[in-house]
C-alpha cells in the first residue's frame, strides 16, 4: 500500500538549517509529484512546496521561497526539503503528500499523506 | 495567490444534524477544489475532489457542491466520528492554498 514516511525533524536554533526526508513506498515514485505541507501548532494547513515527478518543476510558498529547497532522489524513492535560515515561525509539523495520479500536469489535489515530522525552531 | 475564505471557523452541532461549510475562492478555480477532514494528531484525510467527487471509501453522507466561486461541503447526518476540523484546498494554480479550517464540535 502507499506509504509516505517523513523524518529529520527536531529542535534547531534560529538561523540554522535542517533537512527533512520523505521516504515513499507502494507506488512508482518517479511518476508522481510530491508536496510538502506544514501545520504550526494549533493552526491550519499551509502548503510549502512541490517537486514534479522528474524534478523539472518546483514551486514554493512565498513564505519559504529563497530559504527552502526541494529535491528528490528517485533511486532512493525519497523526497527532501532543505530548510535554511530557519525562523521561529517555521515551527510546525511538516507533511509530505502525493498527487493522486502519475504524471499529473499541475492541477492535481493531494491524496496520500505521511504522518508528519515536527520541526521546532527555538533558541 | 488565490485566497480561500472558509466559513464558519467553528460550529457546534448534534449527531444527526445537517452541517454545511463554505469555501469562497478569490477568483475562478475551475472546480479545482478538494475537502479534507483532520482529527487531532493525524494527517488530513481526503473527502472530496474536483469540488463534488467523493473519494473512494468516504461515506455518502459527505457531499460537495459549487456555485461559481463558492464551494460547499455538506454532511447530511452528522455522526460521532465526524467531529473534526475540515479544510478546503484549491489546486487550480500554484501556490496551492488552503482555507482557514472549520472545527466541528459536539453541541
Amino acid at each position: 500500500q502507499v506509504q509516505l514516511v517523513e523524518s529529520g525533524g527536531g529542535v534547531v536554533q534560529p538561523g540554522r538549517s535542517l533537512r527533512l526526508s520523505c521516504a515513499a513506498s507502494g507506488f512508482i515514485f518517479n511518476t508522481y509529484s510530491i508536496h510538502w505541507v506544514r501545520q504550526a501548532p494549533g493552526k491550519g494547513l499551509e502548503w510549502v512546496a512541490v517537486l514534479s515527478y522528474d524534478g523539472s518543476n518546483k514551486y514554493y510558498a512565498a513564505s519559504v521561497k529563497g530559504r527552502f529547497a526541494v529535491s528528490r532522489d528517485n533511486s532512493k524513492n525519497t523526497l527532501y526539503l532543505q530548510m535554511n535560515s530557519l525562523r521561529a515561525e517555521d515551527t510546525a509539523i511538516y507533511y509530505c503528500a502525493r498527487d493522486p495520479l502519475p504524471y499529473c500536469g499541475g492541477d492535481c489535489y493531494l491524496d496520500y499523506w505521511g504522518q508528519g515530522t515536527l520541526v521546532t525552531v527555538s533558541s | 495567490a488565490i485566497q480561500l475564505t472558509q466559513s464558519p471557523s467553528s460550529l457546534s452541532a448534534s449527531v444527526g444534524d445537517r452541517v454545511t461549510i463554505t469555501c469562497r475562492a478569490s477568483q475562478d478555480i475551475n472546480s479545482a477544489l478538494a475537502w479534507y477532514q483532520q482529527k487531532p494528531g493525524t494527517p488530513p484525510k481526503l473527502l472530496i475532489y474536483d469540488a463534488s467527487s467523493l473519494e473512494s471509501g468516504v461515506p455518502s453522507r459527505f457531499s460537495g457542491s459549487t456555485s461559481g466561486t463558492d464551494f460547499t461541503l455538506t454532511i447530511s447526518r452528522l455522526q460521532p466520528e465526524d467531529f473534526a476540523t475540515y479544510y478546503c484546498l484549491q489546486f487550480n494554480t500554484y501556490p496551492r492554498t488552503f482555507g482557514q479550517g472549520t472545527k466541528v464540535e459536539i453541541k
